[in-house]
């Protein structure tokens, strides 16, 4: 069975740090590009980050570019998220996903996600 | 990269069909064929439902289509049930290299 189980999250201050992880299981994890996407409760999806198979190519969206770095080990079959200089504004549940890559037809597709880790920044 | 904008709700009753538009820009709908829509019920995760405009992946029913005009993407949903009623989202590649994701259309099956 597919699993993807994000974990790390908690409450911070503002200007703290997080450290999310997304343990993996049932499917060749190396094979997959994975990606980060937040949900405020009660309102949409907003995309991240994306990290390639190898963990060579990273992508962010503007508003946390500089402040999170996305990462995996592939030997452990987990993604990172490391979340620096929080802010309120970055409250939301954290989702990974997993996206099979264009080789196979899917582009930027997430075909398999996690339940999620909630972050709260507040003081 | 503002978001894809999609209507905030559309309604209809089992067995008939509804559209969802996910309209976008010459930057990311309207330049590449890589969208998706996402079906997510209260308290869970999303479900992919369409990938590449109007690929199905295994196991979504074929009730399920997607389509794309220029800027915008669409969701058909057809012979409508109520097990549909849920929040839909779209989402599309970037010219920046980035995902962005529509604001969500709820559905509700009357």
């Amino acid at each position: 069975e597919v699993q993807l189980v994000e974990s790390g999250g908690g409450s911070v201050q503002p200007g703290g740090s997080l450290r999310l992880s997304c343990t993996t299981s049932g499917f060749p994890f190396s094979s997959y590009w994975m990606h980060w996407v937040r949900q405020v409760p009660g309102k949409g999806l907003v995309w991240v980050s994306r990290l390639n198979r190898d963990g060579s190519r990273t992508y962010y969206a503007d508003f946390v570019k500089g402040r999170f770095t996305i990462s995996r080990d592939n030997t452990e079959n987990t993604l990172y998220l490391q979340m620096d200089s929080l802010r309120a504004e970055d409250t939301a549940l954290y989702y990974c996903a997993r996206d099979p890559g264009a080789e196979v037809g899917y582009n930027d597709a997430f075909d398999m996600w996690g339940q999620g880790t909630m972050v709260t920044v507040s003081s | 990269q503002s978001a894809l904008t999609q209507p905030a709700s559309v309604s209809g009753s089992p067995g008939q069909s509804i559209t969802i538009s996910c309209t976008g820009t010459s930057s990311d709908v309207g330049r590449y064929n890589y969208v998706s829509w996402y079906q997510q019920h209260p308290g869970k995760a999303p479900k992919l439902m369409i990938y590449v405009v109007s690929n199905r992946p295994s196991g979504v029913s074929d009730r399920f289509s997607g389509s794309k005009f220029g800027n915008t993407a669409s969701l058909t949903i057809s012979g409508l049930q109520t097990e549909d009623e849920a929040d839909y989202y779209c989402s599309s590649y970037t010219t920046s290299s980035t995902v962005v994701f529509g604001g969500g259309t709820k559905l509700t099956v009357l």
